[in-house]
């Protein structure tokens, strides 16, 4: 069976800090991988996709940026985090299979900027 | 502009009561539309899926509806438990897939919470 992992579970970060957060996939090769964001009260927002290793689409500008160096690795990372970047960071996957692919997301990581 | 529209924003019933949960979108075109269950603090989780060809979906005591025509959806769950206390997301897949999820449209989701 397949699973996702995501760690840390959860980080606080001050201003400025740099970041790094980690999503690795089990059980199935070549998936599409995927970052979102959650904002309190707000819906998913999605970060970047990969559809294969080195391959990443940005969504949304921002100083976020994500990596893929693994076929089932990927990597979010910021250079200098902002008090907007606090929110719960999703990883999740898909077989890449057509649109009624099911996306399987991870348990997350709870992210708080001071 | 593509949205989707979820109410209540957030529901209170009692444990074992019935509930209903809508989704109103304005995705054009349309491929599919799911449903995810979220457990505070954690990853979002798929109940149904249905595509433009069907109507109803059950997962257990969870029967997703969709009205194609009217671009309406609804989540009814029956019996009520403790463990349905969550958020309810209603995702939308325009009909333009090119080779990843990328381009899913998210509502903001409808908080249930069950009470004993």
């Amino acid at each position: 069976s397949q699973t996702i992992h995501q760690w840390p579970a959860t980080l606080v970060q001050p201003v400025g800090s740099p970041l790094s957060l980690e999503c690795t996939v089990e059980g199935t090769s070549n998936p599409n991988l995927y970052w979102y964001r959650q904002a309190a009260g707000r819906g998913l927002q999605l970060l970047f996709y990969s559809v294969g290793i080195g391959q990443i689409s940005s969504e949304v500008p921002q100083n976020l940026s994500a990596s893929r160096p693994q076929d089932r690795q990927f990597i979010l990372s910021s250079k200098k985090l902002l008090l907007s970047d606090s929110g719960f960071y999703l990883c999740a996957w898909s077989r890449g299979q057509g649109a009624t692919d099911t996306q399987y997301f991870g348990p997350g990581t709870r992210l708080t900027v001071l | 502009k593509n949205q989707v529209e979820q109410s209540p924003q957030s529901l209170i019933i009692l444990e074992g009561k019935n509930c209903t949960l809508q989704c109103n979108y304005t995705v054009s075109p349309f491929s599919n539309l799911r449903w995810y269950k979220q457990d505070t603090g954690r990853g979002p989780v798929s109940l149904t899926i249905m595509t433009f060809s069907e109507n109803t979906k059950s997962n257990g005591r969870y029967t997703a509806t969709l009205d194609a025509d009217t671009k309406q959806s609804s989540l009814h769950i029956t019996a009520s438990q403790l463990s349905d206390s969550a958020s309810y997301i209603c995702v939308v897949s325009p009909g333009n897939y090119g080779g990843s999820q990328g381009n899913l449209i998210f509502g903001k989701g409808t908080k249930l919470s069950v009470k004993p």
